[in-house]
């Protein structure tokens, strides 16, 4: 059974770009989460879908969207991109909503320059 | 506002015991989580508490207390490949929105 699945893996941007990261959950599995890890802030919410629809939303500016796909694919897009925007962005997905158990992929290191 | 709260380092000898403890503040709960990051990996399920009391999963073990916002891993018999970060995560009132602490890193030595 394939896990998560992030791409790309890593990626470069300047300032100002925009950028967009793909995530593919578990076969199966219906909610897909989208996080920022930082060293200085740790994992940080950004918003969940399930359905194709957004459920939750973390405290992200505008410029942090994303949208699910009918086969349960996950795309965020980050637009106007800012040096602090640099991060490790993790996916999980879980079965359903109110699952025990979310499972991560292996995330896109993005660096902004 | 959502506050979890976790030692940010530890270091522990091989064979050892050590306890790693989360502190939560959040607006609804519906269970808390530990999971495991080895550095440059993903976080990788460990454990899941929704009820006060131990449970227990091979060496690791988890306990919470729900009404002093206290969850603990033990991990017992430590190996050199437990060196990592240990995330608390907790889930709040929205099922699928977690709370994350900013992880413990623990360092095992010989």
């Amino acid at each position: 059974k394939a896990g998560v699945t992030q791409t790309p893996r890593y990626l470069i941007k300047t300032r100002g770009q925009q950028v967009t990261l793909s995530c593919s959950p578990i076969s199966g599995h219906r909610s897909v989460s989208w996080y920022q890890q930082t060293p200085g802030q740790g994992l940080q919410f950004l918003f969940e879908y399930f359905s194709e629809t957004q459920r939750n939303k973390g405290n992200f500016p505008g410029r942090f969207s994303g949208r699910q796909f009918s086969n349960s694919r996950s795309e965020m897009n980050v637009s106007t991109l800012e040096l602090g925007d640099s991060a490790l962005y993790l996916c999980a997905s879980s079965r359903d909503m109110g699952n025990t158990e979310a499972f991560f992929g292996q995330g896109t290191r993005l660096t902004v320059v | 506002g959502q506050n979890i709260d976790q030692p940010t380092e530890m270091t522990a000898t091989e064979g050892a015991i050590v306890q790693i403890n989360c502190t939560y503040q959040t607006s609804g709960f519906n269970g808390l989580f530990w999971y495991q990051q080895h550095a440059g990996e993903a976080p990788t399920f460990l454990s899941y508490n929704v009820l006060d009391g131990l449970e227990e999963k091979g060496r690791f073990s988890s306990f919470l207390s729900r009404s002093k916002g206290y969850s603990y891993l033990l991990l017992k018999e430590l190996q050199m490949k437990d060196s990592a970060s240990y995330l608390c995560a907790v889930r709040g009132n929205n099922f699928n929105k977690f709370y994350f602490g900013s992880g413990t890193k623990l360092n095992v030595k010989p």
